[in-house]
């Protein structure tokens, strides 16, 4: 099946700094890739869904000034947490949806550990 | 609003059966899926239902009946590596999935 990898798997970072999640597909073009966000004994959160060439779209409630999020090629999208805080620290995963998957599962990167101390 | 329903927290035997509910109302559908989550990994892919009916896959179905708006994922022959979440989710008309909050699911020797 479809591959979809993460970088890193977890990280450490101070209150202030920023820091760059990638996912990428690694055997099929994903023309749409999702970022999600789990706290705890929750379910996923959608922060925003990303085209490649494009914009992204954020959800509602989501900083996108805060959740840079650049989709530059057909197999790499980027989420950056600028100024990060200690309440930005969760799960966040990836997924991407292949053109010939139409309406069909999404495929998920196995997701970043951010710990903001 | 849309809306996906499924039980909190289940407790079921090693190799007995067990049933997980999920009911839905969303704008559109264009399918339900389930997936399972272990704790601190990503989901990944059980079953995609689109047309009422029941789906078998190994140990795992996943039935859907679109008229009542219910899905459910039974698992049968329960082992201890099946102890983990199980998530509901729906394609509304946009293809962007709604989640349910998921169904942890016990398994007791």
């Amino acid at each position: 099946g479809a591959v979809v990898s993460q970088h890193p798997s977890w990280v450490i970072c101070k209150s202030g700094t920023s820091v760059k999640i990638e996912c990428r597909s690694l055997d099929f073009q994903a023309t749409t890739m999702f970022w999600y966000r789990q706290f705890p004994k929750q379910s996923l959160m959608l922060m925003a869904t990303s085209n490649e060439g494009s914009k992204a779209t954020y959800e509602q409630g989501v900083e996108k000034d805060k959740f840079l999020i650049n989709h530059a090629s057909l197999t790499l999208s980027t989420l950056t947490v600028t100024s990060a805080h200690p309440e930005d620290s969760s799960f966040y995963i990836c997924s991407a949806r292949a053109p010939s998957g139409g309406a069909y599962e999404q495929y998920f990167g196995p997701g970043t550990r951010l710990t903001v101390t | 609003g849309q809306n996906i329903d499924q039980p909190t927290e289940m407790t079921a035997t090693e190799g007995a059966i067990v049933q997980i509910n999920c009911t839905y109302q969303t704008s559109g559908f264009n399918g339900l899926f389930w997936y399972q989550q272990h704790a601190g990994e990503a989901p990944t892919f059980l079953s995609y239902n689109v047309l009422d009916g029941l789906e078998e896959k190994g140990r795992f179905s996943s039935f859907l009946s679109r008229s009542k708006g219910y899905s459910y994922l039974l698992l049968k022959e329960l082992q201890m590596k099946d102890s983990a979440s199980y998530l509901c989710a729906v394609m509304d008309s946009n293809y962007q999935l709604i989640w349910g909050a998921g169904t942890k699911l016990i398994i007791k020797p």
